[in-house]
Order: structure tokens, then C-alpha cells, then sequence
């Protein structure tokens, strides 16, 4: 399945790098969205992003920087993150910001040493 | 108290049993609520939609407890494939946008 893809699947990074994880969407939707997974916790919800404009940022810290140059692109920019960042970073679509099915790409798997 | 509660398990069942599992939430003004499953390493992929009516899918039936606040999922005659962490979701409305609220999971391992 392709409709929601991510870039890198894997990535390790230093505490003093910079990376950007890359999201893109085929489905047509107009609203996507970040969301943090670590083990046996909840899905956290990072941002989210609704024809372009950002409608949600939960209280994440200003080292996870997003941006979203269209509907279809989403990107997650890092700098100096903390090992306690390590985690499944996902990005889902959905057709609009209501109670609409979430469409997940496949996760970026995030190590920071 | 968490917003989604579910019980981590493992649920360890035998091929071929019925298991059923609870999630409660704490918002009585929740709208909406899904099932979602996720394999080992993989995303999460909707399972199904909650009514309140209860719905079936084959061998998948949701059910909504509204005074109870609590959804339900019950597998029947349930399949080696089935094992998997099932994700129970709520959607809030606020004041102008949905959001949805995850629970952990709770891990499901069926054995031959």
C-alpha cells in the first residue's frame, strides 16, 4: 500500500544533528498530521495540519520544528533532540479535521544516541 | 485518570476462541469511537467503527456502553492472523476541531 508514505524508515542521529522526516500523502486528503509512539504509551499527537494551516500544536517542544508545503507534503524537522525522543514517529492523512478514518504511513523509526 | 484506558494484556488465547476486550474513556461528551489495529512494527490500520448501535464485521462485533462510557470488541472463532494490538480511539469535539484520543492498546497473541 502506498497511499501514505514516509522517509527514512530507520534513522539514528546525534543530540547535536539535524534531520528532516519527510511525509508524503496519494489519497487526496486535506489534513495530516504527526503523532509520537513510544512503547506501551498512547499515540500522542504532535501537530496537525488542515489544508496547509496549522490548527494543532500539542505543547511539543521547539526542537520538532513542522512544515507543511501542501496538502500532500509533510515534513518533521529535528535539531538537538534528547534520547527520551527516541521513539515511532507516524504520519496519518485523513480526508478532513473531523471524525474522519486516519490513514498512517509506515513510521519513521527514530534512535537518538 | 487517562482520557482511554485499556488493559495492556497480553491476552494469550487459544486458535478458535472467543475473546472479548473493554476500553473506558472519560469524556461522557465523546462523539465517536474506532477500533484500530496495529501489527508488530507496523502503523495502525482502522478495524472498525463503533455505533451506537453495536455493529458487526464477520467475525468482529463493537459495541458502545454509553452510560458506562465504555466500548467493547469481541472476536469470535478468532485466527492465528488475528494477533495484533487493538487500539481503542475517541473522538472529542472541541471547540472547533475533532481530536482523536488513543489508548495504549491491548495485545492480543493467539495461539495454535
Amino acid at each position: 500500500e502506498t497511499g501514505v508514505t514516509q522517509t527514512p524508515r530507520h534513522l539514528v542521529m546525534g543530540m547535536t544533528n539535524k534531520k528532516s522526516l519527510k511525509c508524503e500523502q496519494h489519497l487526496g486528503h486535506n489534513a495530516m498530521y504527526w503523532y509520537k509512539q513510544s512503547a506501551k504509551k498512547p499515540l500522542e499527537l504532535m501537530f496537525v495540519y488542515n489544508f496547509k494551516e496549522q490548527t494543532e500544536n500539542n505543547s511539543v517542544p521547539s526542537r520538532f520544528s513542522p512544515e507543511c508545503p501542501n496538502s500532500s507534503h509533510l515534513f518533521l524537522h529535528l535539531h538537538t533532540l534528547q534520547p527520551e525522543d527516541s521513539a515511532l514517529y507516524l504520519c496519518a492523512s485523513s480526508p478532513g479535521q473531523g471524525p474522519d478514518t486516519q490513514y498512517f504511513g509506515p513510521g519513521t523509526r527514530l534512535t537518538v544516541l | 485518570r487517562k482520557e482511554v484506558e485499556q488493559d495492556p494484556g497480553p491476552f494469550n488465547v487459544p486458535e478458535g476462541a472467543t475473546v472479548a476486550f473493554n476500553c473506558t474513556y472519560s469524556n461522557s461528551a465523546s462523539q465517536s469511537f474506532f477500533w484500530y489495529r496495529q501489527d508488530c512494527r507496523k502503523e495502525p490500520k482502522l478495524l472498525m467503527s463503533v455505533y451506537s448501535s453495536g455493529n458487526e464485521d464477520g467475525r468482529f462485533t463493537a459495541q458502545l456502553n454509553r452510560a458506562s462510557q465504555y466500548i467493547s470488541l469481541l472476536i469470535r472463532d478468532s485466527k492465528l492472523s488475528d494477533s495484533a494490538t487493538y487500539l481503542c480511539v475517541v473522538n472529542n469535539r472541541g471547540d472547533s476541531n475533532y481530536q482523536l484520543i488513543w489508548g495504549a492498546g491491548t495485545k492480543l497473541i493467539i495461539k495454535p
